[in-house]
């Protein structure tokens, strides 16, 4: 079955460490997204990719990175600047960015601290 | 800014019919989606508005006014199965031909028997 795949489904963070948040899509989308799931708020993107080797900030970017190497790919490394990292956080993608495209999501990371 | 109202909560008994109400307040609109969450799963979209007026899919419609900002999810012959949560969310366009998808807080439904 075509899908999205995140992992860990927990993932625990001690002071000062990176940890990195798989997610893998055999959809064969272009585009792939990560967003930050927060209780009483919206999702809010941290970073998108349009297309391989190519990606760009979100509205809440500071202290995350990620890569996108390959197509099916999009890992997201939460960094020991992210000083709130505590959050559900979601992997999406879409065939493109067009505006009719709904985005697919995986069933999340629940990231918190030690 | 970019504005997305949806109530908190909502409460309706099974076999009803229940209505989500979206308030938006955006520089451009492309078009409005809804989408159902369960607690701690993926969202999974449900629908797509870009004109005005009513889409309908089996037990679900979907309606929106570009002119008043306003679109509702409604929700028919309620089963147990449908408490989660409900995200609005719109479409922009952004910079470098990206659509941006802006989501509000979503709104939790009980269905209780």
């Amino acid at each position: 079955d075509g899908g999205i795949t995140q992992s860990p489904k927990y993932l625990f963070r001690k002071e000062g460490q990176n940890v990195t948040l798989s997610c893998e899509q055999n959809l064969n989308h272009d585009a792939m997204y990560w967003y930050r799931q927060d209780p009483g708020q919206g999702l809010r993107l941290i970073y998108y990719s349009q297309i391989v080797n190519d990606f760009q900030k979100g509205d809440i970017a500071e202290g995350y990175s990620v890569s996108r190497e390959k197509k099916e790919s999009f890992p997201l490394t939460v960094t020991s600047a992210q000083k709130n990292p505590t959050a559900f956080y979601l992997c999406a993608s879409s065939l493109t960015t067009g505006t009719h495209q709904p985005q697919h999501f995986g069933d999340g990371t629940r990231l918190s601290i030690l | 800014g970019q504005n997305i109202d949806q109530p908190t909560e909502m409460t309706a008994t099974e076999g009803a019919i229940v209505q989500i109400n979206c308030t938006y307040q955006t520089s451009g609109f492309n078009g409005l989606f809804w989408y159902q969450q369960h607690a701690g799963e993926a969202p999974t979209f449900l629908s797509y508005n870009v004109l005005d007026g009513l889409e309908e899919k089996g037990r679900f419609s979907s309606f929106l006014s570009r002119s008043k900002g306003y679109s509702y999810l409604l929700l028919k012959e309620l089963q147990m199965k449908d408490s989660a949560s409900y995200l609005c969310a719109v479409t922009l366009t952004s910079g470098g031909g990206y659509n941006k998808l802006i989501f509000g807080a979503g709104t939790r439904l009980a269905v209780h028997p």
